[in-house]
Parts: structure tokens; C-alpha cells; sequence
């Protein structure tokens, strides 16, 4: 079945440090989406891709990096780790439009900034 | 102006009733409406996505969409404890034509008690 996967779901790491989280679908969907989600500001976007080579930034992509090399794949970097991005962060996808953007997530990755 | 809003809750139902949720939303040119649910440790899961004015059932759900108030609802009847989650309204932010960005309220917080 097509799906939506992350990895690690947890991540334990110290200030200053690079971290990637991995992001992958199957459904071969266009855009693809990275959030996080902390108590008091709900999901909130941090980068975003309509298709391979192609990135955006979100509402609160400083600290943040993400490329795009294939469908599947969008690995989210955090350059230097924070303590004050220390989240929950969800990747999500959608199909391109002509029909709904619904967005699918996925199971998500709890990171601890030390 | 917070783009899309929500009251946080928490909001308590008695099981059997109907529990009603609302959101609000600033930009008049929005056009997809989504509800997720989420229960606590999980992702968000689509609920129902609503795109035209009025009701639009599924089972014990009923979206409500008003476009000249900038408001849309979801009802949930005969509420179960396995409703008890938050519940995430998201509207959509970007070009529709691209499957867009959504903006998500904080989320109302749904507790149904036995």
C-alpha cells in the first residue's frame, strides 16, 4: 500500500548540531510539506515542494533547510540545532491539483534539542 | 489576525450529543476547507474537506461552510468517547491551482464523556 513514512521518529541530538529528518511517500505525489507542531501554535508550515528541484519557504524556515531530488524524497536539515526547535515535526503530501490538495501526514518525528 | 481560528477548548460532550465545532477564516479568497482529527501522540487524519456553501454529510459528520461569513463548521453526532482527539480546521492558503498550502487553526480539543 502507498504510504507516507519518517524516520527517525524519535531523535535525541545537542545544540549546535546538524540533524536531517527523512521524509518519504510512495504515492507519487507532487507537493510535499514539512510542519511542526508545537503546544500553543498548532501545526505551523516550515518548508514546501510543488515537484523535484523545486522548494519554498514556509511560515518559519529560518534554521531550516530542504532539497529535492526526486519524488519521493524531501529530507528536512536543521543547520545547527536549537533548544527552540525542539517539536514534533509532520511531513505531508498531496497530489497536484485538478482534484482536492488534500493533505496526507505522516507518523511524525518527536526531536529532542539538548 | 490569526488566518484561521479556532477555540482551543477543551470542549466537553456527553456521549450521545451532538458536538460542534467552529472556525474562522480571513482570507475571502480561500476555497478548500479542510477537518483533521488528531488524537494525541498521532498525525493528523482527514476527516472531511468541504469546497461549496452549505452542509456536506458523511455518516455521523457534517461539514458547514459559509463563505460570505467566513465561517465553517463540523457537527459530530451521537458522540462516542473514541471521538475525544483534537480537532485541526485548515483552509487553503495558496494558489489552488498548484494543491496549494494549507493554514491550520490550533486545533479545538474535544473530550466526550461517558
Amino acid at each position: 500500500d502507498a504510504e507516507i513514512t519518517q524516520s527517525p521518529r524519535h531523535k535525541i541530538t545537542e545544540t549546535g548540531r546538524q540533524v536531517t529528518l527523512a521524509c518519504h511517500q510512495t504515492w507519487n505525489h507532487n507537493n510535499m510539506f514539512w510542519y511542526r507542531q508545537d503546544l500553543g501554535h498548532g501545526l505551523r508550515l516550515i518548508h514546501y515542494s510543488y515537484g523535484v528541484q523545486d522548494t519554498n519557504k514556509g511560515e518559519v524556515s529560518d534554521g531550516y533547510s530542504v532539497s529535492r531530488s526526486n519524488t519521493e524524497d524531501l529530507p528536512l536539515t536543521l543547520e545547527s540545532a536549537a533548544s527552540s526547535q525542539t517539536s514534533v515535526y509532520f511531513c505531508a503530501s498531496s497530489p497536484l491539483a485538478g482534484g482536492t490538495d488534500t493533505q496526507y501526514f505522516g507518523p511524525g518525528t518527536r526531536l529532542t534539542v539538548l | 489576525q490569526k488566518e484561521v481560528e479556532q477555540n482551543s477548548g477543551p470542549l466537553s460532550v456527553p456521549e450521545g450529543a451532538i458536538a460542534s465545532l467552529n472556525c474562522t477564516y480571513s482570507d475571502r479568497g480561500s476555497q478548500s476547507f479542510f477537518w483533521y482529527r488528531q488524537y494525541s501522540g498521532k498525525s493528523p487524519e482527514l476527516i472531511m474537506f468541504i469546497y461549496s456553501n452549505g452542509d456536506k454529510e458523511d455518516g455521523r459528520f457534517t461539514a458547514q461552510l459559509n463563505k460570505a461569513s467566513q465561517y465553517v463548521s463540523l457537527l459530530i453526532r451521537d458522540s462516542q468517547p473514541s471521538d475525544s482527539a483534537t480537532y485541526l480546521c485548515a483552509v487553503n492558503g495558496g494558489h489552488y491551482n498548484q494543491g496549494g498550502k494549507l493554514i491550520f487553526g490550533q486545533g479545538t480539543e474535544l473530550s466526550v464523556k461517558p
